[in-house]
């Protein structure tokens, strides 16, 4: 079945260190990817996306860049912030029958980044 | 515009009781999703909806059930609550289902 795999966290930094969070997918189809980030005690918001491959979602310095060769969408920022600290989730979609695409997430990854 | 609202906020039930949570989308969404988030099993999308109509169901007990109303605004329903049950409900709205995503702050309902 459809699945995403992230990377194992936490995920520990300084302030300013630059940011790789790797996600790989396994879908039949062409799935859209995303990125969702999860503060403490918050729902998700949505952080970036990208629809089909080479597309190179970014917003709030973040970025991934969709690689069907490698089945990968990793989650990268030059320079980290301390608000940055929040979990964060690679999902992907694929468009069903009724038109409605279901989200499939990863496990998460908890990124600590200290001052 | 005004977000995904989801009420309430915290809930706690006990084993065998039952449970509605509610999800105002944002205006105009016609898609409203549900997930389950918990530690063991992360995100689990449990229902969607659109125009009052159940289209998709994840894979979960009939005790778990849900409705949309006329006005998009969608309840789910927990019958017979299981410890296991415990877990922060997201809801999602979106204008058709396949264009993007808005998730509410969630309910976290504990089952004592």
């Amino acid at each position: 079945g459809d699945s995403v795999t992230q990377m194992e966290g936490p995920v520990t930094l300084s302030e300013e260190a630059f940011l790789t969070i790797n996600c790989t997918y396994t879908a039949t189809g062409y799935p859209s990817l995303f990125w969702y980030v999860q503060y403490p005690g918050e729902g998700l918001q949505l952080l970036l996306k990208a629809t089909k491959a080479d597309d190179k979602g970014s917003n709030k310095g973040f970025e991934a860049t969709y690689r069907k060769e490698t089945t990968s969408f990793h989650l990268e920022k030059g320079s980290v912030q301390v608000s940055d600290s929040a979990v964060y989730f690679c999902a992907l979609s694929l468009p069903g029958g009724t038109g409605f695409q279901k989200l499939v997430f990863g496990t998460g990854t908890r990124l600590l980044v200290s001052p | 515009k005004a977000g995904v609202t989801q009420t309430p906020r915290y809930l706690i039930k006990t084993r065998g009781q039952q449970v509605t949570l509610s999800c105002s989308p944002i205006s105009g969404h016609r898609s409203v999703s549900w997930y389950q988030q918990t530690p063991g099993q992360g995100l689990q999308f449990l229902f969607e909806y659109f125009s009052e109509t159940q289209r998709n169901k994840g894979n979960f007990p009939g005790r778990f059930s849900g409705r949309q109303f006329s006005n998009s605004r969608s309840e789910m329903n927990v019958s017979t609550l299981e410890l296991g049950d415990s877990a922060l409900y997201l809801c999602a709205s979106s204008y058709q289902g396949a264009d993007g995503y808005t998730f509410g702050s969630g309910t976290r309902l504990t089952v004592v």
